[in-house]
């Protein structure tokens, strides 16, 4: 059980374009959901919460109009990079909680290249 | 704010060798604490967990003990294979269930 999944797992765009990645908590409910960037050979970096049915909580220094979070079921958050750069290239990974509040349950990660 | 500061990588190991990760923590009040895994190419998955003062954490022959006085969770496990060779996150979330704050990681590598 717990299991969480992204899509796609890897993306490959042009300069401009928008891409959306999907997170499923496949079977649980899962009330809040963390969107984390990871850089190579680096740690994870929390860009923001994601409750079921509000606004997404944005960390310091990440942007939310480039980077827009939607949590509109208990089980699916979808992050939509706008006009993505090279510089937006990165390791996109999602977790979830679920409804009792209980561990964060990570997603396999979407791998984005910006051309 | 709250951190966490694992041992520098790479850690290179023989198969069947002792490991020990060291994670140290800063926190206010009473974090809950986890260790990670993170193999080549995937996500990470929760490796353990304490959520309180010497609680131990296990599961696949590794462990990890809370230790508040001295504010630290270093993960051991006896006997090391090659398929352990992964990333490994040390992280606390000050609330259970809330955001974490996670390590640099440690990069294991074992060879047989």
């Amino acid at each position: 059980g717990a299991v969480v999944s992204q899509h796609p797992s890897r993306v490959i765009c042009k300069s401009g374009t928008s891409v959306k990645i999907e997170c499923r908590s496949l079977d649980f409910q899962a009330t809040t959901m963390f969107w984390y960037r990871q850089f190579p050979k680096q740690s994870l970096m929390l860009m923001a919460t994601s409750n079921e049915g509000s606004k997404a909580t944005y960390e310091q220094g990440v942007e939310k109009d480039k980077f827009l979070i939607n949590h509109a079921s208990l089980t699916l958050s979808t992050l939509t990079v706008t006009s993505a750069h090279p510089e937006d290239s990165s390791f996109y990974i999602c977790s979830a909680r679920d409804v009792r509040g209980v561990t964060q349950y990570f997603g396999p990660g979407t791998r984005l290249t910006v051309l | 704010g709250n951190s966490v500061t694992q041992m520098e990588g790479p850690v290179t190991l023989s198969e069947e060798a002792f490991l020990t990760i060291n994670c140290t923590y800063t926190a206010t009040g009473y974090p809950s604490l986890f260790w990670y895994v993170q193999y080549p190419g995937e996500g990470l998955q929760l490796l353990l967990k304490a959520t309180k003062a010497d609680d131990k954490g296990s599961n696949k022959g590794f462990e990890a003990t809370y230790r508040k006085e001295t504010t630290s969770f270093h993960l051991e496990k006896g006997s090391v294979q090659v398929s352990d060779s992964a990333v490994y996150f040390c992280a606390l979330s000050e609330s259970y269930g809330n955001k974490l704050v996670f390590g640099a990681g440690t990069i294991l590598r074992v060879k047989s």
